[in-house]
């Protein structure tokens, strides 16, 4: 049973566009979502991450949207550009510590120039 | 940034053989972990490690699966025998415990395990 759900599966929007993401869990323990950033050949990068405590965390042009009642997030990628082509993982842990991170199967996303 | 390194980048070998994936995680980092995925796909827990002990394991750490981290040097993902079903890319990982640092996972770039 998957506890972390992303969808799409893959996604293509066109440069300048919004991508949109989504997320969903199982787990009611889970606080922290980190949102990782994986290049082929590369090991994933932490991009962004929220607490369940917030219900938005922005950075430049990504942003978190957090619905704890309904255990859903969505990663917004607004003015899409090319070298933002990568697969996307939306990720939950059960604590801001050292737990371990549970993945979703991840969103490959492609921008056209 | 800080950086985990791993090595070596593919190994192939054959199966029933014995491997071992080496990683060289960030110097002041305290936590490791090692992560399968296959096919680019999901990233599957396998464990993680803290003071010499295996703090937690998934099913998918097989009995075949050891790990170790011997006097500060590499920590290392032992598989013996290995099996076709191990072929995956190994990504291992280090984090910090405490303050604003301890929710990153730092990955590093993977070992691309061929079982043949």
């Amino acid at each position: 049973q998957q506890q972390v759900r992303q969808s799409p599966q893959s996604l293509t929007v066109w440069e300048g566009e919004t991508a949109i993401l989504n997320c969903s869990y199982e787990d009611s323990t889970f606080n922290y979502f980190p949102w990782y950033q994986q290049f082929p050949g590369e090991g994933p990068a932490l991009l962004i991450s929220i607490s369940s405590v917030s219900d938005k965390k922005e950075d430049g042009r990504f942003t978190i949207f957090f619905n704890k009642r309904e255990k859903k997030l969505s990663l917004h990628i607004t003015d899409s550009q090319p070298g933002d082509s990568a697969t996307y993982f939306c990720a939950a842990s059960a604590s801001w510590g050292n737990e371990k991170i549970t993945f979703g199967a991840g969103t490959k996303l492609t921008i056209k120039p | 940034g800080p950086k985990v390194l791993q090595i070596p980048s593919h190994q192939i070998i054959d199966m029933g053989q014995m491997v071992t994936l080496n990683c060289d995680p960030v110097s002041n980092h305290l936590y490791f972990y090692w992560y399968k995925q296959i096919l680019g796909q999901q990233m599957e827990f396998l464990v993680n490690f803290y003071n010499g002990k295996v703090m937690e394991k998934s099913k998918l750490f097989k009995d075949q699966f050891s790990v170790e981290r011997p006097d500060g040097s590499y920590f290392t993902l032992k598989i013996q025998p290995t099996a076709l079903e191990d072929s995956a890319v190994y990504f291992c990982a280090s984090s910090f415990p405490g303050g604003a640092s301890n929710e990153r996972l730092f990955f590093g770039h993977g070992t691309k395990l061929s079982v043949l």
